[in-house]
């Protein structure tokens, strides 16, 4: 079975400073790792996925995680935070959920100080 | 390519009423999944299909069925609606295989009363 945990449902950032959301995981298989953005009233979007490739992953709009297994981690950063980044952000890991459906964790809310 | 659309956007139910929310892809992606999202839980897995004809149970399928008679629709009905089920419902499609970006459509908002 797989799980997801996401530590701090709000993070509160001032905009330029740094951006961390922090994931881990539990796999019982090689994991492929995803992180989501949801902007207010729509769907998720893809940021970036770790496919058991580069352990450093980059994805769109500046931000990049950094897959460690020995810390079952993938978390989420962006070296200067931007008002438009105020979203929900979701880790998720593939192979859960049934047919390697994606197990989401709860999400951490980011919120972009002036 | 419209990619992953969802009907209604939302809807308001009365306890026991019945109805379906509509989903298509144009993709051409054989595995189809839906989720509904709740305050503080992330996603929850409800159903999902690997392919037409083939569908199975999520983590919280209770009150929801689905059917897959071709590869671009995968519609989600409540049987008979309950407070429970008011939440966000998110279809999401992508290609067979582990890896894979999951593409969702903007959701329905469904309120039970």
């Amino acid at each position: 079975a797989q799980s997801v945990t996401q530590l701090g449902s709000h993070v509160s950032v001032s905009e330029g400073a740094l951006v961390l959301l922090r994931c881990n995981y539990s796999s019982s298989v090689p994991p492929y790792l995803f992180w989501y953005v949801q902007y207010p009233n729509q769907g998720l979007q893809l940021l970036l996925k770790y496919t058991s490739a580069a352990t450093l992953v980059k994805g769109i709009n500046g931000f990049e995680a950094e897959f460690k297994k020995s810390e079952t981690s993938f978390h989420l950063t962006k070296p200067s935070a931007h008002m438009s980044d105020a979203a929900e952000y979701f880790c998720a890991v593939s192979g859960g959920g049934g047919a390697d459906g994606l197990t989401f964790g709860k999400g951490t809310h980011l919120i972009i100080q002036p | 390519n419209a990619g992953v659309t969802q009907t209604p956007k939302f809807q308001v139910l009365k306890t026991g009423q019945s109805m379906t929310l509509q989903c298509a892809q144009d993709m051409n992606h054989e595995y189809m999944s839906w989720y509904r999202q709740d305050p503080g839980m992330g996603l929850r897995l409800i159903h999902y299909s690997v392919g037409a004809g083939i569908t199975d149970q999520g983590e919280v399928p209770n009150g929801y069925n689905v059917s897959r008679s071709t590869t671009e629709d995968f519609p989600l009905r409540l049987l008979s609606a309950a407070p429970s089920q008011t939440s966000v419902y998110f279809c999401a499609s992508r290609t067979s295989g582990r890896g894979y970006e999951q593409y969702f459509g903007p959701g329905t908002r469904l309120t039970v009363t």
